[in-house]
């Protein structure tokens, strides 16, 4: 089956610091999403896309789909102690479609 | 609105048992999917609901899972007999009609299989 590349697996980041983190594909994905998870919670959506190329904020988040459909990445500038989490990256063959994940990024955040 | 529910919220069961896994989506929400992580590894799709019909369960690992549907609202899917291998952290995901991307996950069940 399909798989995502993720990386890193984990970052260890001073508050403030900007994090980038990706996820690569072998193959095309028509929608990729972001999701951040916390401890004991289920994964929360943050960012959509649905276009080769777009490039989509949310606050401090930032996510582009690659021009090739085969990656994605998401920037978090100045970050901060509550973006502790874990971040994983979804890729979707067609909207509505199963979600194939990426293996997840742990970012934890020193104050 | 409420989110997406499910329950137990942790359950601890010995090898051989029968455990069932309850997933209430978001009301509404004709697009029903469970996954599952297991330790360390990736979430991984086991199967797609549209309303009560299975519209892919090419995740589902074997025989030893089911789901079912019925009437199209909540969602069960029952382990039996449990092996070790099954404990994970099982998700819910839900969402409104057949070609929307976004799928919105509940908190998951923490399944321990001793």
């Amino acid at each position: 089956g399909q798989q995502l590349n993720q990386s890193p697996q984990s970052m260890f980041i001073q508050e403030g610091e900007d994090v980038s983190m990706n996820c690569t594909s072998s193959s095309i994905f028509n929608t990729w999403l972001w999701y951040k998870q916390d401890p004991g919670e289920g994964p929360v959506l943050l960012i959509a896309l649905y276009k080769a190329g777009e490039l989509t904020s949310n606050g401090r988040l930032t996510a582009q789909f690659g021009i090739t459909r085969k990656d994605s990445f998401l920037n978090i500038s100045a970050s901060i102690p509550s973006d502790v989490g874990i971040y994983f990256c979804a890729g979707q063959l067609r909207a509505g479609n199963m979600l194939t994940f990426g293996g997840g990024t742990r970012l934890m955040v020193k104050p | 609105e409420a989110g997406v529910t499910q329950f137990p919220s942790h359950s601890v069961i010995e090898k051989g048992q029968t455990v069932t896994l309850r997933c209430d989506p978001i009301s509404g929400h004709d697009n029903l999917y469970w996954y599952r992580r297991v330790m360390g590894k990736e979430i991984k799709f086991l199967l797609h609901f549209v309303k009560e019909s299975k519209q892919d369960e090419s995740g589902m690992p074997n025989n030893r899972f089911l789901a079912e549907r019925t009437g199209g609202t909540y969602s069960t899917l029952k382990v039996q007999p449990a092996e070790l291998e099954d404990s994970g952290v099982y998700f819910c995901a839900s969402s409104p009609y057949r070609d929307f991307g976004e799928q919105f996950f509940g908190p998951g069940t923490r399944l321990t299989v001793l």
